[in-house]
């Protein structure tokens, strides 16, 4: 079943903070963040394992709350270089492939 | 380096013919994958294989056709009987099902238009 991204899309100035939320009805035991720039390949920015860790790198982190079966992405100081279509991927116990949320759609004006 | 290959990047289709999509990659990833992507909406899968010989119909197989000879390659086939073939096409890989620690590794796609 698929996740679900909240939200759809958002828009922000430069600077500003952005959270992206993926929420999921089984138990998840990972999840994956990708960016996609219109026409492009997404690019995969950071997995999360089941256990709650947090991770992150530069002004890009993310965190997995076992709980409530969902992972929140957070960007902060938001910059222009940000903006795209940021999917999650979510893995369950034994399951072959990832599922993909429906993607929430990311713009930064200056 | 290594990577993902996909060809053509563009490719024009006439009503009634088949086309092949190219997906070539040199990570040693045992898992490959096809996505179909329409204007503004997410991936959806299209077929997917973990092994050589060995590959299972996605969310939505109807319409295509794939082959896993090689490792390293993983043609998708958009049939006739596809009648909306006109996407945006992701090919991707990844070491394992759920791309183990490393996530999913996409090629940068094919844009399919019928003409």
């Amino acid at each position: 079943q698929q996740p679900v991204q909240s939200p759809q899309a958002v828009i922000l100035r430069e600077g500003e903070d952005a959270v992206i939320n993926c929420s999921s009805s089984k138990a998840l035991y990972s999840v994956h963040w990708y960016r996609q720039k219109h026409g492009e390949a997404p690019i995969f920015l950071m997995i999360l394992l089941k256990g709650g860790e947090q991770k992150g790198h530069d002004k890009i982190s993310a965190s997995f709350n076992e709980k409530k079966q969902q992972s929140s992405l957070y960007l902060t100081a938001s910059q222009l270089s940000y903006s795209g279509t940021y999917f999650c991927g979510t893995g369950y116990m034994g399951a072959q492939k990832l599922v993909f949320g429906q993607g929430t759609r990311l713009t930064i004006n200056p | 380096d290594g990577g993902i290959t996909q060809s053509p990047k563009y490719l024009f289709r006439k009503e009634g013919q088949n086309v092949t999509l190219s997906c070539e990659q040199n990570l040693n990833h045992d898992a490959m994958y096809w996505y179909r992507q329409d204007p503004g909406q997410g991936l959806r899968l299209i077929y997917y294989s973990q092994i050589v010989n060995d590959f299972q119909k996605g969310d939505i197989a109807e319409g295509y056709s794939v082959s896993r000879e090689k490792k390293e390659s993983f043609p998708l086939t958009v049939t006739s009987a596809q009648k909306n073939p006109t996407a945006f096409y992701l090919c991707a890989s990844s070491y394992g099902g759920t791309g183990g620690r490393y996530g999913y590794t996409f090629g940068s796609g094919t844009r399919l238009t019928v003409v």
